[in-house]
């Protein structure tokens, strides 16, 4: 079945360092591929996403390049704030089937918890 | 824009006792999804509607576990006799079915489930 590992945390970094997350996955065909962020006391809020293969999303200065030949989707910032601290989640989307009953449903990594020190 | 909402945000319960949650979902959206995340973990799926028909329901959903969305819009989850395995975070989300694979899950705060 489909599954997602990301790795294991949790990571502690100054401000201004670079960030790297990795994230591989598993999965049938060409799922889509997503990031999403959870800060403490929230709920999960999507991050970016790429739909399809060398696609590249980004948002609030956060990239993730998918990766096909590696089945992969890393996130990284060049400079994280003490605002990043959170936690991080990967996830995936199946394509969706003719009868619809598959699309939709998310398969998410463990997450990873990012804490930033000034 | 409300955005995705759930009540109660916080729940406790006794061993045995059934619990029922609701998901307000964003309103122009067709697909309504719950997950549950426990500690540590990402958020696992339960099951999903569009509009109201429930369209794929997880293994995780026993029968003890039974979810609705009547006229399409709000949708509860009931768990009748709770367990303490029960206890975890119940999310909720919705999207708009038909956008094909730029279609976008927005989650609510949840609902966090103590069963003591």
């Amino acid at each position: 079945g489909d599954s997602v590992t990301q790795m294991e945390g949790p990571v502690t970094l100054s401000e201004e360092a670079f960030l790297t997350i990795n994230c591989t996955y598993t999965a049938t065909g060409y799922p889509s591929l997503f990031w999403y962020v959870q800060y403490p006391g929230e709920g999960l809020q999507l991050l970016l996403k790429a739909t399809k293969a060398d696609d590249k999303g980004s948002n609030k200065g956060f990239e993730a390049t998918y990766r096909k030949e590696t089945t992969s989707f890393h996130l990284e910032k060049g400079s994280v704030q003490v605002s990043d601290s959170a936690v991080y989640f990967c996830a995936l989307r199946r394509p969706g089937n003719a009868g619809g009953t598959s699309y939709g449903k998310l398969t998410f990594g463990q997450g990873t918890i990012l804490t930033v020190h000034p | 824009d409300t955005g995705v909402s759930q009540d109660p945000r916080h729940k406790i319960t006794k061993r045995g006792q059934n619990v029922t949650f609701r998901c307000d979902p964003i309103s122009e959206h067709n697909r309504l999804y719950w997950y549950r995340q426990t500690l540590g973990q990402g958020p696992e799926f339960l099951t999903y509607f569009q509009n109201e028909a429930q369209l794929e329901k997880s293994r995780l959903l026993s029968d003890r576990f039974s979810a609705e969305r009547p006229k399409g819009s709000f949708s509860t989850l009931e768990i009748q006799r709770t367990e303490q395995g029960d206890s975890a975070m119940y999310l909720c989300a919705s999207s708009l079915a038909g956008t094909g694979s730029q279609e976008t899950q927005y989650f609510g705060p949840g609902t966090r489930l103590l069963v003591l």
